[in-house]
This record gives structure tokens, C-alpha cells and sequence, in this order.
């Protein structure tokens, strides 16, 4: 069975810094890859995806992520955060023709 | 992109009584739709998948009786909260297939039981 591990439940970072949240998965084979952000009493926005083709995926807001088979890892980053990228991160995968599984989060505090 | 939209955003209810939250697909038809359930401060669980056409699938430990999905139309899904308790007061999110590799997702809907 598929699963996804967010580490990290609460990540805090200057205004400016570089933004990393951490998700790592398990799945017989590649799964398809998301990263969605969840502002306040909202739903999920998706903020970019993995399906084939280039590991390096490119997102709104200024978001990329990096998919590392060999470290079955799909880690998000920012240069350098603003005040409005506080938010709620999921990371979530889906294995071919299945269901999408979430991971279980990490909020993302930027200071001042 | 596609638009998800949910009815109603919010709602408030006594205990005992039941709640019908829609999930409309805006400007596409989705032959799936599922369900998911998120508590405070915690991720989404899926509830059940909902196939335009059949019964739903539901997920283990999830109460097929209490939690009713219909899915009659390539544009709507219900899930119908049935006698409702505290317990159940969560915010109930809907999402719509396009594709294997594209879903996309409802703004939620916060259920309060009284």
C-alpha cells in the first residue's frame, strides 16, 4: 500500500529565507506526485504535479519540486518566502489508477 | 481550470437530523468524484468514491448507511449526513476527475452539529 510521510508539522521560516517542506512516499512503483496548499476554511489548491517526464517541476506562486526515485522523496521549495505563502502544505500521491492518498501536512508559518 | 463548486459552504444542524452537501462540476463532466473528510488540523481522508451511475465505493471504517453518496449526473454528487451527531462536525471536501493525473478539488464545507 501507498503512503505519504510530510516531515515536519510545523515550519517556520523569515520572510525572504528559503522554503523547504519534506515529503516522502511508498509505492511498488511511481506514483503520480502532487503538492496542494489549503488556506483557511478553503479546499486545495494545487500548487504542481509530477506525472512523467522531467523531475524538476516547476508550480505557481514560485513553488518547484524535485522527484528522487532512488530517494522516493518529492521535497517542495521556495528561494525566498512571502507572508502571503503562509498556509496549510499536503503532499499526496497517486499510484496509476487509484485513489489519491494525502499526507498529513505541515504548516507553513513565514516571519516577519 | 476546472471548477468544483459545493453546496452549501457551511451548515449548522440539531443532532439527529440529516444534511445533504452537493459537489457540482462546473464546466466538465466527471465520471468520479470522491469525498473526503478533514478534522482540525489534520489531513484529508478519503471517505468513499462516488461513480456516476453506481453505488459508491466506500473506505474501511467508514459507515455506508450514515454517510449516503449519490451520483446521479455526470456534474453531481451528494453526500447526505444522516442523523447527524457532534461527532460528525467536520469539513467535508469534494473533488472531480478529469483525468488520472488531474483532480481537482471543492472549497469544502464546514458541518457543525449541535
Amino acid at each position: 500500500a501507498q503512503s505519504v510521510t510530510q516531515l515536519g508539522s510545523h515550519v517556520s521560516v523569515s520572510e525572504g529565507a528559503l522554503v523547504l517542506l519534506r515529503c516522502n512516499y511508498s509505492s511498488s512503483v511511481p506514483p503520480y506526485l502532487f503538492w496542494y496548499v489549503q488556506y483557511p476554511n478553503q479546499g486545495l489548491q494545487l500548487l504542481l504535479k509530477y506525472t512523467t517526464g522531467a523531475t524538476l517541476v516547476k508550480g505557481i506562486n514560485g513553488f518547484e519540486a524535485e522527484f528522487k526515485k532512488s530517494e522516493t522523496s518529492f521535497h517542495l521549495t521556495k528561494p525566498s518566502a512571502h507572508m502571503s505563502d503562509a498556509a496549510e502544505y499536503f503532499c499526496a500521491v497517486r499510484p496509476r489508477n487509484n485513489d489519491m492518498r494525502f499526507g498529513a501536512g505541515t504548516r507553513l508559518t513565514v516571519k516577519p | 481550470g476546472a471548477v468544483v463548486s459545493q453546496h452549501p459552504s457551511w451548515v449548522i444542524c440539531k443532532s439527529g437530523t440529516s444534511v445533504k452537501i452537493e459537489c457540482r462540476s462546473l464546466d466538465f463532466q466527471a465520471t468520479t468524484m470522491f469525498w473526503y473528510r478533514q478534522f482540525p488540523k489534520q489531513s484529508l481522508m478519503l471517505m468513499a468514491t462516488s461513480n456516476e451511475g453506481s453505488k459508491a465505493t466506500y473506505e474501511q471504517g467508514v459507515e455506508k448507511d450514515k454517510f449516503l453518496i449519490n451520483h446521479a449526473s455526470l456534474t453531481l454528487s451528494t453526500l447526505t449526513v444522516t442523523s447527524a451527531h457532534p461527532e460528525d462536525s467536520s469539513f467535508y471536501i469534494c473533488s472531480a476527475d478529469i483525468s488520472v493525473n488531474e483532480q481537482f478539488f471543492g472549497p469544502g464545507t464546514r458541518l457543525t452539529v449541535l
